[in-house]
């Protein structure tokens, strides 16, 4: 069975500082592991990962993915308060079908 | 960028009556999509995979007779909530993946369909 473990769950920091958010996951024919950012609505895509190593940056985001160890981590430096949201993190894995399989997801409060 | 339209975002119904929303790819053919259900404060269940001309794969534990998808598009994907019940009540979010780019995983989400059952 497919599993997707975030943490920490929950997150208080203050405007400025730095956070890092994790992510492991055992998914049966892993392709890829996508990190999106869910605020009141539908998810955003944030990253897609494929290969281990490689740092993925956008802005203040950035995300790397560690095949050997079947986890990843989203950082997000400088943060400020229209960070808050939820983070989850779903690998993308080929078993019967292809399917997205989502973490519960990290909650991030950023205050001013 | 490519789109995926959502629609109703909001539907209120009587139990025991059925409710349709519909998942539009806007800009790209999407030969997969994904249906998932959110309860408050909890991530996002896949209920099923839907494919394009063929039968839907549901995840275990989602009635297939009670939650029926058809994907009889490259653009457009449905569910259809049967007689609903108000423990159905939920927010209901589709995916598509945009295969048609080289670039298979599913990047984009509707904006999801808050459905109450009264």
């Amino acid at each position: 069975e497919d599993k997707v473990v975030q943490s920490p769950l929950s997150l208080v920091v203050h405007e400025g500082d730095t956070v890092t958010l994790n992510c492991s996951y055992e998914v049966t024919n892993f392709r890829s592991l996508l990190w999106y950012k869910q605020e009141k609505k539908a998810p955003t895509f944030l990253f897609m990962l494929t290969s281990s190593g490689i740092e993925k940056k956008s802005g203040r985001l950035s995300s790397i993915l560690d095949k050997k160890e079947l986890s990843s981590i989203l950082n997000i430096t400088a943060t400020q308060t229209g960070d808050s949201a939820i983070y989850l993190c779903a690998p993308f894995g080929q078993g019967g079908s292809e399917k997205l399989v989502f973490g519960k997801g990290t909650k991030l409060t950023v205050n001013p | 960028g490519a789109v995926v339209s959502q629609h109703p975002s909001r539907v209120i119904c009587k139990s025991g009556t059925s409710v349709k929303i519909e998942c539009r790819s806007l800009d790209f053919q999407a030969t997969t999509m994904f249906w998932y259900r959110q309860f408050p404060k909890q991530s996002l269940m896949l209920m099923a995979t839907s494919n394009e001309g063929s039968k839907a794969t549901y995840e275990q534990g989602v009635e297939k007779d009670k939650f029926l998808i058809n994907h009889a598009s490259l653009t457009l994907s449905t569910l259809t909530v049967t007689s609903a019940h108000p423990e159905d009540s939920s927010f209901y979010i589709c995916s598509a993946i945009e295969g048609g780019r080289g670039v298979w995983a599913p990047l984009h989400f509707g904006n999801g369909t808050r459905l109450t059952v009264t």
